[in-house]
């Protein structure tokens, strides 16, 4: 079956613009987790999203948001972006939350300039 | 803050050695312990749920085992070969206020292993 999809793999932005990244979850799966991961930090958890509903949220600016559509797709969002969200950021699904593991994509490497 | 550490950051082994890890944890509120391991330029890859005290779980050459009540897991890859390399991590699912999901992974900051030939 295939695999957690992101789009797109790669993307170079201009501090202060905006970028949307997009995450097809492994059909089925409902839960929808993003995260960041930078050298410094590791993996950071950003939000959480289960049936259209953000379920969890992560100590990021409010420049960060999320929403989840009702075929499980995900997309975050990062308004004004500084030079510090240059990252990785990694999406996952999984069927339910916490008890199982979750599937991951292999992300989108953002480089902001 | 609750915190999940990992040690050591950074292991280099010879082809044919057995090494291990640790993941250490918050015991109180336990629900799950999750172990990914991370290739360079792939997605992280489940490994292991454990959810169990006493749960002992394994996967080919690597198995781990958990102890919830001192709040540690272990990770043992026996007789490494040099695609084991990788970084190693474990995440500890965090609930929401209201305890009825757990979708919020606190990962480790990784054990990096690196096998040589």
């Amino acid at each position: 079956k295939a695999g957690v999809t992101q789009t797109p793999r790669y993307l170079i932005k201009t501090r202060g613009q905006q970028v949307t990244l997009s995450c097809s979850p492994i059909s089925g799966h409902r839960s929808v987790s993003w995260y960041q991961q930078t050298p410094g930090q590791g993996l950071q958890f950003l939000f959480e999203y289960f049936s259209e509903t953000q379920r969890n949220k992560g100590n990021f600016p409010g420049r960060f948001s999320g929403r989840q559509f009702s075929n499980s797709r995900s997309e975050m969002n990062v308004s004004t972006l500084e030079l510090g969200d240059s990252a990785l950021y990694l999406c996952a699904s999984s069927l339910a939350s916490g008890r199982g593991g979750y599937t991951f994509g292999s992300g989108t490497r953002l480089t902001v300039v | 803050i609750l915190n999940v550490e990992q040690s050591p950051q950074s292991l280099h082994v010879q082809e044919g050695d057995s090494t291990n890890f640790t993941c250490s944890f918050p015991s109180s509120n336990f629900y799950a312990l999750h172990w990914y391991r991370w290739e360079t330029a792939k997605s992280p890859e489940a490994l292991f749920v454990m959810t169990l005290n006493g749960d002992e779980k394994k996967k080919g050459r690597i198995s781990a085992t958990l102890n919830t009540k001192e709040g540690y897991s272990y990770l043992y890859i026996k007789g490494s070969q040099p695609e084991d390399s990788a970084t190693y991590l474990c995440a500890f699912p965090f609930g929401n206020a209201g305890g009825t999901s757990y979708g919020k992974l606190t990962f480790g900051q990784g054990t990096i292993l690196t096998v040589h030939p």
